[in-house]
C-alpha cells in the first residue's frame, strides 16, 4: 500500500495550489481520506476529510481552511486531491494525505512542501 | 476544538529505563458509539507520522510490545516498558471523538 503526494511548491499569498495524492495497493473505495499539514506554526493539524461514496462523499474541514480548501476525490484513479485557494503564509508545510486513521492499518505519504511566501 | 495537552514536551531517558507521556483533552473522548477515538503517534526527523497505537490500547502491527497505551475519558497516558536507542523521536496523541481531529503538542524523547 502506498500514498504518494505530489503538486507542492512556492506560491504567493493569495495564489492557488492543488495537491495531489495517488494510492495503490489497495482500493480507496470505502476509506475515508484525509489531509494533514505540519507547519512550523501549529504542528499537526487535520486539515480536512473526505467520507466514501457511500457516506455521501461529503467533507469536513478545520477552521482555518474553511471556505478557502476543497477535497475532491477519483475513485476510478484512486486520487486524492487538495485544491488550495486564496493561500496564505501561515499554510505553509508539509502535507500529508492519509487514510484509515480508526482502522486496523492507517497508511501515510511522504508528504509534499508547500511554501507561501512573497 | 478539543486541546490536547501533552505532557512532559521533553522527555530525556536513560537506556533500557521505563518511560511514559501523558495526554489529557479537555474534554472528554468517548464517543456516543461507544469507542474512544484517541491515538498515539511517532514521528522520527525528516518522517511521517507513524501510528504506533489506535483507539486508545491498540498496538499496530509492527510496534513493539513494549509500548502501551492506556486511559479513558479525559486522561491518557503513553508507556514505554523500557526505552531503547531506536525510540529517539516525538511522540504525539491526536483525537479524533470531535472534529476537527486535532493533535497534542508533541513530547520530544531523546537518549540522556
Amino acid at each position: 500500500v502506498q500514498l504518494v503526494e505530489s503538486g507542492g511548491g512556492l506560491v504567493k499569498p493569495g495564489e492557488s495550489l492543488r495537491l495531489s495524492c495517488a494510492a495503490s495497493g489497495f482500493n480507496c473505495n470505502n476509506a475515508w481520506m484525509s489531509w494533514v499539514r505540519q507547519t512550523p506554526g501549529k504542528g499537526l493539524e487535520w486539515v480536512g476529510r473526505i467520507k466514501d461514496e457511500s457516506e455521501g462523499g461529503t467533507t469536513d474541514f478545520a477552521a482555518p481552511v474553511k471556505g478557502r480548501f476543497t477535497i475532491s476525490r477519483d475513485d476510478s484513479k484512486n486520487m486524492l486531491s487538495l485544491q488550495m485557494n486564496s493561500l496564505k503564509t501561515e499554510d505553509t508545510g508539509v502535507y500529508y494525505c492519509t487514510t484509515g486513521t480508526w482502522l486496523q492499518s492507517d497508511y501515510w505519504g511522504q508528504g509534499t512542501l508547500v511554501t507561501v511566501s512573497s | 476544538d478539543v486541546v490536547m495537552t501533552q505532557s512532559p514536551l521533553s522527555l530525556p531517558v536513560t537506556l533500557g529505563q521505563p518511560a511514559s507521556i501523558s495526554c489529557r483533552p479537555n474534554q472528554s473522548l468517548e464517543h456516543s458509539d461507544g469507542n474512544t477515538y484517541l491515538n498515539w503517534f511517532q514521528q522520527r526527523p525528516g518522517q511521517s507520522p507513524r501510528r504506533l497505537i489506535y483507539k486508545v490500547s491498540n498496538r499496530d502491527s509492527g510496534v513493539p510490545d513494549r509500548f502501551s497505551g492506556s486511559g479513558s475519558g479525559t486522561d491518557f497516558t503513553l508507556k514505554f516498558s523500557r526505552v531503547e536507542a531506536d525510540d529517539v523521536g516525538v511522540y504525539y496523541c491526536m483525537q479524533g471523538t470531535h472534529w476537527p481531529y486535532t493533535f497534542g503538542q508533541g513530547t520530544k524523547l531523546e537518549i540522556k
